[in-house]
């Protein structure tokens, strides 16, 4: 079946220092792969998501990159910021259209 | 700006009650869902509508039930409810392609004491 794994629960960094959260998946078909993010008390929001011709997604600074012969899509940012702060879920598409999430990563950035 | 429109924000109930909750979407979507989210912040896939059928269902306890009226709109009720469907439950809407968008209302809270 079709699943996603984020294996940092917690992240805590300070502020000017890269991000990279990690996301792998596992699916029968030739899915796509999301990054959602969810600030507090929010609703989940697309970040960026993955393009089937190679291009790079960036969106607000982050970037990911789509590797199908290791199944990742990880997340990263040069530099994070403080407003970087919240849960971030890897998320898979595949054959029904439906959103596979990862368990999440809390992303907390300090001064 | 919000274009998934969700009620009630909050529900506090009793275990065996009926709750029901609203959803609706201004962005022109052929597909809506329902996903729940838990205390550990796990977030799964409930149940999928196509202009108004139903395309997935992803085991979901028989009480829950899902309704839709027409494509802008898409309820969930649940029968009886239990203690371990507390949890925010998230309705989402998207153009029904693998590779599209799907947009999230605010969620609805539930609280079963």
């Amino acid at each position: 079946g079709d699943s996603v794994t984020q294996t940092e629960g917690l992240v805590t960094l300070t502020e000017g220092l890269p991000v990279m959260l990690n996301c792998t998946y596992q699916s029968t078909y030739s899915p796509f792969l999301f990054w959602y993010v969810q600030h507090l008390n929010e609703a989940p929001k697309l970040l960026l998501k993955s393009f089937t011709d190679n291009k790079r997604p960036e969106h607000q600074g982050f970037h990911a990159t789509l590797h199908k012969s290791s199944s990742s899509f990880h997340l990263q940012k040069s530099s994070a910021q403080l407003s970087d702060s919240a849960l971030y879920y890897c998320a898979l598409s595949a054959n029904y259209n439906v959103l596979y999430f990862g368990s999440g990563t809390k992303l907390t950035v300090e001064p | 700006e919000t274009a998934v429109f969700q009620t009630p924000n909050y529900h506090v109930t009793q275990v065996g009650n009926e709750v029901s909750f609203n959803c609706k979407q201004t962005l022109g979507h052929d597909t809506m869902y329902w996903y729940k989210q838990d205390s550990k912040k796990l977030l799964k896939i409930m149940f999928s509508y196509n202009n108004k059928q139903l395309i997935v269902n992803e085991t979901v306890p028989r009480r829950f039930s899902p309704q839709s009226s027409d494509k802008a709109h898409l309820n969930l009720r649940i029968k009886s409810v239990e203690p371990e469907d507390s949890a925010v439950y998230l309705c989402a809407s998207s153009g029904g392609g693998a590779r599209d968008t799907q947009y999230f209302g605010p969620g609805t809270r539930l609280l079963v004491l």
